[in-house]
């Protein structure tokens, strides 16, 4: 699995967007780009992934590059329950499926 | 739906003792994993499973056991806990890796420090 390049940390104000960019320069043809984040002291939980295009969801957006080198994740209206740790995981779905996890950037929304 | 539950919450160990931790799974998952994360890192991967009563080696499965009899389960077991062993443990499960089915689902972790 390519490896993943994020910015440490974060800070959004409340109701702004937040948009959180992640280097994959690695990345080959059949690896997905993830999302995950991760809130003080819980489980991970699932955002949202793409391959090429643009994906859209409830939660947020993801904005993949043409070469496929990096990607955007955004969070159109930030909350503070948005504050969390967002993972940017590249994968090809191949052998168990587990998920390489970074170190993440930390975004803290300011209210 | 209870989603992924797991079992116990926070437990402290002394060297060389002993303990199990239950993870388990309402939604009929096939994929089940065991991950831990250490202070300011990420999630790494000990052991997973891809069905009832098959597991595999992860990236860091040494000094770790698991077992896969029923389904809805998944154990990891520490034969002899040491020091280094104290981490926050997730169990994570999904449907399998067949894109839409992959999306994992993480339990809320056992926090386990060992003396």
């Amino acid at each position: 699995d390519a490896k993943t390049t994020q910015p440490t940390s974060m800070d959004c104000a409340e109701g702004r967007a937040a948009n959180l960019p992640c280097n994959h320069s690695t990345i080959s043809g059949n690896e997905y780009v993830y999302w995950y984040r991760q809130i003080h002291s819980q489980g991970p939980q699932y955002i949202i992934h793409g391959l090429k295009n643009n994906e859209t969801n409830e939660m947020a957006s993801l904005i993949i590059t043409e070469d496929r080198k990096s990607s955007t994740l955004i969070l159109p209206h930030a909350t503070l329950r948005d504050t969390a740790v967002y993972y940017c995981i590249v994968r090809a779905f191949t052998g168990a499926n587990n998920l390489f996890f970074g170190t993440g950037t930390r975004l803290t929304v300011i209210p | 739906n209870a989603g992924v539950t797991q079992t116990p919450k926070f437990r402290v160990l002394k060297t060389g003792q002993s303990m199990t931790l239950l993870c388990a799974q309402d939604m009929n998952h096939e994929y089940m994993y065991w991950y831990r994360q250490d202070p300011g890192m990420g999630l790494r991967l000990i052991h997973y499973s891809v069905g009832e009563g098959t597991t595999a080696k992860g990236e860091v499965p040494d000094g770790y056991n698991v077992s896969r009899l029923k389904k809805q389960n998944f154990l990891l077991g520490l034969e002899s806990a040491a020091p280094s062993q104290t981490s926050v443990y997730f169990c994570a499960s999904s449907y399998s890796t067949s894109l839409g089915r992959e999306t994992q689902y993480f339990g809320p972790g056992t926090r386990l420090l060992v003396l």
